[in-house]
């Protein structure tokens, strides 16, 4: 079974506009790890933020918002006031902190951010 | 700069071939992870190793071995490659971020291997 699912292959948003892009993950255990990557065209893979499930609080950094949903084992990503250079690949990931200890990660969805 | 460094960037070569992936975890970084990522693909994990010992191991095909070396760098062997080993693959480095409380994962720029 897959453990992240992102469901939006692509997507589009108009510049300084806010959008939002989709995680979902399924795991039995209680203690673990949520964390966004940006991966621009050049290759290269950018830790954005992270949510822990104990958290009480969503995590924000920057332009980068995390609206995680625990009940609903989500965990998307808001950004805000996107600017061209927001266009990439984004990857939400999970790490469980009792079984394996890996970090798996979904397919990703590609934002394009239209002037 | 991620301070994880790998190597070669780049890498074309033909079916059947060999190759060496290099990774160089941060400094004091004893966890090493490869990731294999074909075109448009998300992240596959391979294997993990900490402080020389294989951790956990992925979708790693038979032909393919990795190992951790006394000074914390590890290498990725590729064998008999085929064209559908083409991608780039990836090794992290897994540190605990001390304002966050949590272990994040650190990329390398990647190898992108190309087999013809």
């Amino acid at each position: 079974a897959q453990k992240i699912t992102q469901t939006q292959p692509g997507m589009f948003v108009q510049e300084k506009e806010a959008v939002t892009l989709d995680c979902t993950y399924d795991t039995s255990d209680p203690s673990y790890g949520l964390f966004w990557y940006k991966q621009p065209s050049s290759g290269e893979m950018i830790f954005l933020i992270y949510q822990g499930s104990y958290d009480q609080q969503n995590a924000t950094e920057g332009r980068y918002s995390l609206n995680f949903q625990k009940a609903r084992k989500s965990a998307n990503l808001v950004i805000s006031a996107s600017q061209l250079g927001d266009s990439a690949m984004y990857f939400c990931a999970m790490r469980e902190d009792n079984y394996g200890q890996n970090f798996v990660f979904g397919p990703g969805t590609r934002l394009s951010v239209l002037p | 700069d991620s301070g994880v460094t790998q190597t070669p960037k780049h890498l074309i070569t033909a079916t059947g071939q060999r190759v060496t992936l290099r990774c160089s975890p941060r400094s004091g970084d004893l966890s090493v992870y490869w990731y294999q990522q074909s075109l448009d693909q998300g992240l596959q994990f391979l294997i993990q190793y900490y402080n020389g010992e294989e951790r956990a191991k992925g979708n790693i095909l038979e032909r393919f071995s990795a190992q951790q070396f006394p000074d914390l760098h590890s290498e990725l062997n590729l064998s008999s490659l085929e064209l559908g080993d083409s991608a780039l693959y990836f090794c992290a480095s897994s540190v605990r971020d001390r304002v966050l409380g949590a272990n994040v994962l650190t990329f390398g720029a990647g190898s992108r291997l190309t087999v013809l």
